[in-house]
């Protein structure tokens, strides 16, 4: 199994630009999660989908971030426009029965 | 709410000395109890869980934790610490009903010297 499949790894980007980042989960897993690592704030739980389906988008900071899983095998983060305090690491995770699964990240530089 | 406290930041330990990583955590009931590593530029590893049954439980890398209800307590040790050891470690929390979320602790930076 090839794990969580997260993609850019690494994102430079200005202020106001829209950044998009993917996540494949791990297939037959029935959860997705959204994190973004700070050191000021640790990991922080953004949005999670079960079945494809948002369940608690709380931890979303504000209303340029936006998260969708259009099947069961993609989701995108979407940050529009983009702010240089959302420079973070957005890891993606998926799992079931309470146990997660991270991929490897994506940095995200807003200058 | 479901939360977990990781007392200490940062932890030095001896290559070939004994690690014991702290971990406290809040929550009505009994939990799911997780300890995660990471490596610099990595993702989290699951190290171990526990679930239910024997509260102590065995992970990989040679690393136990033992889950003590009385404590809220969720600690992580290891024997005989390795160089590759050095990583942060991070203890999570989830709830046993709904879905699968996990809450995490702020990390706890393990340094290895020679």
């Amino acid at each position: 199994d090839a794990g969580v499949i997260q993609s850019p790894r690494h994102e430079v980007t200005e202020m106001g630009q829209e950044v998009t980042l993917r996540c494949k989960p791990i297939s037959g897993h029935n959860s997705l999660f959204w994190y973004r690592q700070t050191m000021m704030r640790g990991l922080e739980l953004l949005i999670y989908f079960n079945n494809n389906v948002p369940i608690d988008d709380s931890g979303m900071p504000e209303d340029r971030f936006s998260a969708k899983m259009p099947n069961a095998s993609f989701s995108t983060l979407k940050i529009q426009p983009s702010e240089p305090r959302d420079s973070a690491v957005y890891f993606c995770a998926s799992g079931y029965t309470g146990e997660l699964f991270f991929g490897e990240g994506s940095r995200l530089t807003v200058l | 709410a479901q939360s977990v406290t990781q007392p200490d930041i940062h932890i030095t330990v001896s290559e070939g000395a004994s690690l014991e990583l702290r971990c406290n955590y809040s929550y009505g009931a009994t939990p799911y109890l997780f300890w995660y590593v990471q490596s610099p530029g990595q993702g989290l590893q699951l190290l171990l869980k526990y679930f239910s049954g024997d509260t102590l439980v065995q992970g990989i890398k040679g690393f136990e934790a033992e889950f003590k209800r009385s404590q809220s307590s969720f600690n992580l040790r290891k024997p005989s610490v390795h160089w590759s050891d050095a990583a942060e470690y991070f203890c999570a929390v989830g709830a046993r009903s709904g879905y699968s979320t996990l809450t995490f602790g702020k990390g706890t930076m393990l340094l290895v010297s020679p």
